[in-house]
């Protein structure tokens, strides 16, 4: 049970370049997130999902997409990054959308982007 | 605006001393609060959390206190190990909004020194 995992750990990316950061978990959740955490700053909702086939956008969801075509995976994409991406981006599920259901997050995504 | 504040960036406590993480917010409407701990190079964890019908939750050596009167929560750790030393971040939620309406604070680090 390796319960949320994020693909790759680290990125470094030049201004323009595209990529895919990819979420699995393997506790049937119908919940995933993607957050980014900046210095200094608490985590903000990038993206979500109430289920396969469906996302929809948080509070920082710009020059961001994602797909969820399996109940397991959450992928977020960046299609032309840019230094404000620059990010440590973590990813959660959840087993209810319920105000106190408890997130589980991934290890984190450390993108750098010049 | 920052609906929730943790207005300290850390704390130092000698090891079995009390911890006390405080945190406050402005938005009324929140109703569920839960804490997080994080470690370097690792994702948040689920700590403990509270309803806002309730004024303590405590398990083990944590305890939350809300206080809605006065907008505040604080997180006490009793006695503090070397092993609490992480960052910890309150986050609030408005119940009708579902967990996609987490909002966290930007974290108090804490260390515990032996």
């Amino acid at each position: 049970n390796a319960g949320v995992t994020q693909t790759p750990k680290f990125r470094v990316l030049k201004t323009g370049q595209s990529m895919t950061l990819l979420c699995a978990q393997d506790m049937n959740h119908e919940y995933m997130y993607w957050y980014r955490q900046d210095p200094g700053m608490g985590l903000r909702l990038i993206h979500y999902s109430v289920g396969e086939g469906t996302t929809a956008k948080g509070e920082v969801p710009d020059g961001y997409n994602v797909s969820r075509l399996k109940k397991q995976n959450f992928l977020l994409g960046l299609e032309s990054a840019a230094p404000s991406q620059t990010s440590v981006y973590f990813c959660a599920s959840s087993y209810s959308r319920l105000a106190g259901a408890t997130q589980y997050f991934g290890p984190g995504t450390r993108l750098t982007v010049l | 605006d920052q609906q929730v504040k943790q207005n300290s960036p850390s704390l130092s406590v000698q090891e079995g001393r009390i911890s006390i993480l405080n945190c406050d917010y402005t938005n009324s409407m929140f109703d569920y609060f839960l804490w997080y701990k994080k470690y370097p190079a690792e994702g948040p964890t689920f700590l403990i959390s509270i309803s806002s019908i309730k004024d303590k939750n405590e398990d083990g050596r944590f305890t939350v206190f809300l206080n809605k009167s006065a907008k505040h929560l604080s997180l006490h750790i009793v006695p503090s190990q070397p092993g609490d030393s992480a960052v910890y971040f309150c986050a609030a939620s408005d119940g009708k909004g579902g967990s996609e309406k987490l909002v966290f604070g930007k974290g108090t680090k804490l260390t515990v020194n032996p």
